[in-house]
């Protein structure tokens, strides 16, 4: 049982690049959800998922778009890639209901220079 | 929005010592979740609270949730080098949590042998 995949585990891009970070899931949970945690700032959602076939924007979405491409897959683009977003990306996903929380992939680390 | 206060943000302590960790909201909750991330890991989750004043015991841990349901705390008795961490308490939106957690900065737990 793998729970959250994510690829890759380490990029490096120069700025104005673009790239997807890729996020499945095999716990068949109905909502996912992007993070990136920066020193000092905790965890701060990007974009989430509900359910299969929305999206909506989270604390922080500038720069960024996401993908609900089926009820496992979850992907993060970013199109433009800029320093600002160097960061430590999470994808998570919940089962929903009381008592369940959520369950985070191993994370990608992203250097933008 | 949504604000979920931590504190300390870290605390250093000898291998033995307790250990306790601060959560307050800007709001009331409906239910409060705590998790632990590792050094270079990723978040795990741990509990979540859902009743005003409750208390849940998991070995060492003790998790309270305050009468108002605006504050928490985690308490670790007797700590040992396998407690080391970051610890996150989180809170739902609006949407009871499918909409997305609201995490607190994190207390960084260093412990000395």
């Amino acid at each position: 049982n793998a729970g959250v995949t994510q690829t890759p585990k380490f990029q490096v891009l120069k700025t104005g690049q673009s790239m997807t970070l890729q996020c499945a899931q095999d716990m068949n949970h109905n909502s996912m959800y992007w993070y990136r945690q920066d020193p000092g700032m905790g965890l701060r959602l990007i974009y989430y998922s509900a359910s299969e076939g929305t999206t909506d924007k989270g604390e922080v979405p500038n720069g960024y778009n996401v993908s609900r491409l089926n009820k496992r897959e979850f992907s993060l683009r970013l199109e433009s890639a800029a320093p600002s977003q160097t960061s430590v990306y999470f994808c998570a996903s919940r089962q929903g209901g009381r008592g369940y929380g959520y369950t985070f992939g191993s994370g990608t680390r992203l250097t933008v220079v | 929005g949504q604000q979920v206060m931590q504190i300390p943000q870290y605390q250093h302590v000898q291998e033995g010592e307790d250990f306790t960790t601060y959560c307050n909201s800007s709001t009331t909750l409906s239910n409060i979740q705590w998790y632990k991330q590792r050094p270079g890991g990723h978040p795990v989750f741990l509990i979540q609270l859902v009743k005003s004043g409750e208390v849940k015991k998991q070995k060492r841990l003790t998790f309270q949730f305050g009468e108002a349901k605006k504050n928490s705390s985690l308490h670790i008795t007797a700590t040992q080098t396998t407690d080391v961490g970051t610890y996150f308490c989180a809170g739902p939106g609006s949407g009871g949590g499918a909409d997305g957690l609201t995490f607190g900065k994190g207390t960084h737990l260093i412990i000395q042998p």
